[in-house]
């Protein structure tokens, strides 16, 4: 069955730095999205993103985000200078198409900013 | 604000029972509902979902009922396994692009 793949599992970082998350959603599906969850807490909605712009994206989603496709295969979120409260798993997801399509997750990204 | 919550954040089964997990909604323009599972360490894992036009689904050990009058959205496990224990999460959407809104989660626990 296919699925979405992202990495690194784990990514340690100082705050103040940049990092890149990877993710390679399903090969026919044309939706992609970053989502995160803080320790404990709900799965929250970061960004959506289709036809190579952004569709939609949330309050978390600041100047300090941005996501990227750069290839036919990867689909990439970036924070420019990490702080402390992103330090959260971070999914990758994607459909087949917008409304009313499953959203099939990867299995996250772990960001522990120190 | 509008928010999807669940009513029972544990539920303990022994193997072989019936489970149902709860969930309340409140965005009423939400078209779609979406439960999940999720396992220690890994991603949500789709398990069924249900559009506003329908009151019930049913998957494979699965049934998904959605009562539009009082808002509410039920996941119904059968004949539960210890392979079953884990996070569910319900989530709705429908009203933009792949947008859920998710659950707080309840953690199902099953006892051989």
């Amino acid at each position: 069955e296919p699925e979405v793949t992202q990495t690194p599992s784990h990514q340690v970082t100082q705050m103040g730095q940049e990092v890149i998350l990877r993710c390679v959603p399903i090969s026919n599906h044309l939706y992609f999205y970053w989502y995160r969850q803080i320790l404990g807490q709900k799965v929250e909605f970061l960004v959506s993103f289709y036809n190579n712009e952004i569709s939609e994206k949330s309050e978390i989603f600041d100047d300090q985000f941005s996501v990227e496709r750069p290839d036919g295969s990867n689909f990439t979120l970036k924070i420019r200078s990490t702080k402390l409260e992103d330090s959260a798993m971070y999914f990758c997801a994607s459909s087949e198409w917008d409304r009313g399509s499953p959203l099939h997750f990867g299995n996250g990204t772990r960001l522990t900013v120190t | 604000g509008e928010s999807v919550g669940l009513h029972l954040p544990t539920l303990s089964v022994q193997e072989g029972d019936n489970s149902i997990i709860n969930c309340a909604y409140s965005n009423s323009a939400s078209d779609y509902f979406i439960w999940y599972k999720q396992e220690s360490g890994k991603g949500p894992q789709f398990i069924i979902d249900i559009r506003s036009n329908m009151d019930k689904r049913q998957g494979q050990r699965v049934t998904v009922l959605l009562n539009k009058t009082v808002k509410h959205l039920s996941l119904q496990i059968a004949a539960t396994q210890p392979g079953d224990s884990a996070v569910y999460f319900c989530a709705e959407g429908g009203t933009s692009y792949g947008k859920l809104t998710f659950g707080q989660g309840t953690i199902l626990t099953v006892h051989p």
